[in-house]
């Protein structure tokens, strides 16, 4: 059964605070993704990553950075949390030109 | 950026009733999914068109791509209330299977 999990359902967090979301997949995929989604805007792609080591920017880097060291673990981080990074944070993967699988989720709430 | 339009952006119907959401977009994409987001959850993908003029159905539902690969539709028949979710459409551009989201459409089915 296809399986991406995330470490926090919720999170608050103060402003300034470094945060770490992490997300873990077991199905051998080569591509994870980070997105945030905010009402009437869908899903936005924050970075993804097609293999170990290799980050690309999404529509919406600024603020955040990832890091990729191991092919099942995708980690998004916050450097200082702002009011403005408050958000739900989704994860997913894929075997490239198939489905992407997500997450349940991050509801993250910046003080 | 790649925009997808979505419309309407919220949906309230009863049992029984059709309708029609669609995606919209300037862009040629190589594929079209749409997925369905049911509270607390993160999208799960329902159906892929990849073919111009494309249409499938999936029990009562009717997605068709359009003939330029710009946009589609996704059709309801008679509405249940397990119809209700947030229903996402995504443009695939191929880099990695990257995707760009639709604004998403918020439906809700009551008895």
């Amino acid at each position: 059964d296809v399986k991406v999990t995330q470490s926090s359902r919720y999170l608050v967090k103060r402003t300034g605070e470094k945060v770490f979301l992490e997300c873990v997949q077991d199905m051998d995929h080569e591509n994870m993704f980070w997105y945030r989604q905010d009402p009437g805007l869908g899903l936005r792609l924050i970075y993804f990553s097609y293999d170990v080591k290799m980050k690309e920017k999404g529509d919406i880097p600024e603020g955040y950075s990832v890091s990729r060291e191991k092919k099942e673990r995708f980690s998004l981080i916050l450097e200082s949390a702002s009011t403005n990074q408050t958000s739900m944070y989704l994860c997913a993967s894929s075997l490239t030109g198939k489905t992407q699988y997500f997450g349940p989720g991050t509801r993250l709430l910046v003080l | 950026t790649q925009l997808l339009e979505q419309s309407p952006q919220f949906l309230s119907i009863q049992e029984g009733e059709n309708l029609t959401v669609y995606c919209n977009s300037s862009s040629v994409f190589s594929s079209l999914q749409w997925y369905r987001q049911e509270p607390g959850e993160g999208p799960v993908l329902l159906v892929t068109v990849v073919t111009g003029g494309e249409v499938k159905k999936l029990k009562r539902l009717t997605f068709q791509f359009g003939d330029a690969r710009k946009d589609s539709s996704l059709h309801i028949t008679a509405a249940q209330p397990g119809d209700t979710g947030l229903y996402l459409c995504a443009g695939e551009t191929g880099t990695a299977s990257k995707l760009t989201f639709g604004t998403g459409t918020r439906l809700q089915v009551t008895l």
